[in-house]
């Protein structure tokens, strides 16, 4: 079965400090987005992106937040200034349309941890 | 966004049949009803999905009665390997949302 990829799969970082996830999602989908996950808490939406440009985004996706489709296969997502609070695994999915009708494929998600 | 609730854990035996009941009152008309499982440390998996009555695939089986303002997820002979959070979604055209699902434990 196809999947998601996400690198790295851990990464500490000092507090300030701008940290970039990598994902590549499935070749043949055409919606992307990332989800983040805080120890113990659940699943939350931070952005859609879809034909180069967001979608949507959730509260928590502010200006130190962005996304970006360098090439044809990786999909990022930038943190300007890391807070102690950014601390969570970070999931990056994609899907071939758009949901609901549709599922998501989920990445196994990149551990991120501020100091 | 149509709510959900379901239950915060169930506890099951190894062979057992394991019923996992969303309630989601104010579905609309155009929502679709759809179930995911994550393990920890790793992504949420997509179960199942259905609009109405019943569906089934290779995993498992979704039963939605007529007024669908519920949902039934069934893991039929579950084994240790099904202890998970299961996810109960309804949406329509917006982005799927996560509740807190519902931890299943399977001993043996």
């Amino acid at each position: 079965e196809p999947e998601v990829t996400q690198t790295p799969s851990h990464q500490v970082t000092q507090m300030g400090q701008e940290v970039i996830l990598r994902c590549v999602p499935i070749s043949n989908h055409l919606y992307f987005y990332w989800y983040r996950q805080i120890l113990g808490q659940k699943v939350e939406f931070l952005v859609s992106f879809y034909n180069n440009e967001i979608s949507e985004k959730s509260e928590i996706f502010d200006d130190q937040f962005s996304v970006e489709r360098p090439d044809g296969s990786n999909f990022t997502l930038k943190i300007r200034s890391t807070k102690l609070e950014d601390s969570a695994m970070y999931f990056c999915a994609s899907s071939e349309v758009r949901p609901p009708n549709e599922k998501l494929f989920f990445g196994s998600g990149t551990q991120l941890s501020v100091l | 966004l149509a709510k959900t609730t379901q239950p915060i854990s169930m506890d099951s035996y190894e062979g057992q049949e394991v019923n996992i009941t969303c309630s989601h009152n104010n579905i609309a008309t155009n929502d679709y009803i759809t179930w995911y499982q994550q393990f920890p440390s790793q992504g949420p998996r997509f179960i199942i999905q259905g609009y109405k009555t019943k569906v089934t695939n290779e995993v498992a089986s979704l039963f939605i009665p007529a007024d669908r303002k519920s949902s039934t997820l069934s893991l039929p002979r579950v084994s240790l390997s099904d202890t998970a959070v299961y996810y109960c979604l309804v949406a329509q055209y917006s982005t799927l949302t996560f509740g807190k699902g519902t931890m299943l434990l399977v001993s043996p």
